[in-house]
């Protein structure tokens, strides 16, 4: 069974860093297109990073220059690296596997990142 | 960027009725098309890949149309489940933009 668990969340002020991760199981992150997506309160949804299975990163406009999608294949998780954070980043953040049909597939729960003073 | 923009951004419907949600893209994008499905508190789930392509396990009433900029999501007969936002998302390139979202609601 596929699983993607998001953890890390929560309350940091504004200009705080975070590390929010994703452990799955049920295939191998390593070997596909892993993404992070985020919902502020209320609103839609916004794609925020990809990593591809090559290693090759991109980013919305958005979070570029402060957040980094990583993975340790060793572990089977993903993980999203979060510097300079502003209240506009307040969401939920979902991981979600891009599948090899080039869509979201697979999703975790969330994690919920508020960022307040 | 590419701009996916969904109509109407709210529907009322009664169960049975069909309903047709419609999604627009700024720039060609083939068929590089996906519907979501997202109820509150959850996270969103695949309903259609490839504009027309239904993913495994999605009842058969959900259906999908459209290449190029103009793109379609029909849900044939509705059921009570069925009530919730939808989402359209283009995969053509980065950013991977979202609609605004169409939230079906029970009339």
């Amino acid at each position: 069974e596929v699983q993607l668990v998001e953890t890390g969340g929560g309350l940091i002020q504004p200009g705080g860093s975070l590390r929010l991760s994703c452990a799955v199981s049920g295939f191998t992150v390593s070997t596909n297109y892993m993404s992070w997506v985020r919902q502020a309160p209320g609103k839609g949804l916004e794609w925020v990073s990809i990593i591809f299975s090559g290693g090759n990163t991109y980013y919305a406009d958005s979070v570029k220059g402060r957040f980094t999608i990583s993975r340790d294949n060793s572990k089977n998780t993903l993980y999203l690296e979060m510097n300079s954070l502003r209240a506009e980043d307040t969401a939920v953040y979902y991981c979600a596997r891009f599948s090899p049909d080039i869509s979201f597939d697979y999703w975790g729960q969330g994690t919920l990142v508020t960022v307040s003073s | 960027d590419i701009q996916m923009t969904q109509s109407p951004s709210s529907l009322s419907a009664s169960v049975g009725d069909r309903v047709t949600i419609a999604c627009r893209a700024s720039h060609i994008i083939t068929k590089f098309l996906n519907w979501y499905q997202q109820k509150p508190g959850k996270a969103p789930k695949l309903l259609i890949y490839g504009a027309s392509s239904l993913q495994s396990g999605v009842p058969s009433r959900f259906s999908g149309s459209g290449s190029g900029t103009d793109f379609t999501l029909t849900i044939s007969s509705l059921q009570p489940e069925d009530f919730a936002t939808y989402y359209c998302q283009q995969s053509y390139s980065t950013p991977y933009t979202f609609g605004q979202g169409t939230k079906l609601e029970i009339k």
